[in-house]
């Protein structure tokens, strides 16, 4: 059984701090892993992807990924109230049974208090 | 439009009735997946299509459900015999191939009555 953990949140920030979200995952054939925000009533959209141990940064966004620890995080920094959504982490293998699906946790909801 | 394309966007149905869903994925894109996002859930992935063939259909919860792609393009999901336990955001996403990222349609929300 393949799972992804998230803490539900809410998770409350101040408009300007780093809010940090935090992923698990179970499957250590997990290659590729993925940040997606949804928006309420809205479909989840990319917003980064991290394929290699360590930090990937995109502008006030950074993915962190410690494949040995089956751990993946993301920091907003300088937050704003229009980061205010849910975030989702996503896990997907390249090869063998269930490869390329993407599998989701449930997701952290996140509000920047302004 | 350069995303991915849902339609409809809404579908309300009778339980037992068959419903069709849409999805026309990013021009060029080989890899097409169906997932689904029901209340409070999580995202739940239905099946994946690389090129016309669905190579993992493993998500399918039941033979009531079936999907196609033709050309290469566009997909459809069929539910037949509609149960309320079907009510549910239907998304569809596409990637470039199947390693890439996937990148999500508006969806379909589904509501049984």
């Amino acid at each position: 059984q393949k799972e992804v953990e998230q803490n539900s949140g809410p998770l409350s920030v101040p408009e300007g701090a780093i809010a940090s979200l935090n992923c698990t995952y179970s499957d250590r054939g997990s290659q590729s892993f993925f940040w997606y925000r949804q928006y309420s009533g809205k479909s989840p959209e990319l917003i980064m992807f991290i394929y290699s141990n360590g930090d990937k940064e995109d502008g006030r966004f950074t993915a962190q990924l410690n494949k040995a620890s089956q751990y993946v995080s993301l920091l907003i920094r300088d937050s704003q109230p229009s980061d205010s959504a849910t975030y989702l982490c996503a896990v997907q293998r390249n090869s063998g049974a269930g490869s390329y699906q993407l599998t989701f946790g449930k997701g952290t909801k996140l509000s920047v208090i302004p | 439009g350069a995303g991915v394309s849902q339609s409809p966007s809404n579908k309300v149905t009778e339980k037992g009735k068959d419903v069709e869903l849409r999805c026309d994925p990013i021009s060029g894109h080989t890899a097409l997946y169906w997932y689904r996002q029901s209340l409070g859930q999580g995202l739940e992935f239905l099946i994946y299509f690389q090129g016309n063939s669905a190579p993992d259909k493993s998500g399918l919860p039941s033979d009531r459900f079936s999907a196609e792609r033709t050309g290469g393009s566009v997909s459809t999901l069929t539910i037949q015999r509609t149960q309320q336990e079907d009510s549910a955001v239907y998304l569809c996403a596409s990637s470039l191939t199947y390693n890439q990222p996937q990148h999500f349609g508006d969806g379909t929300r589904l509501s049984i009555l």
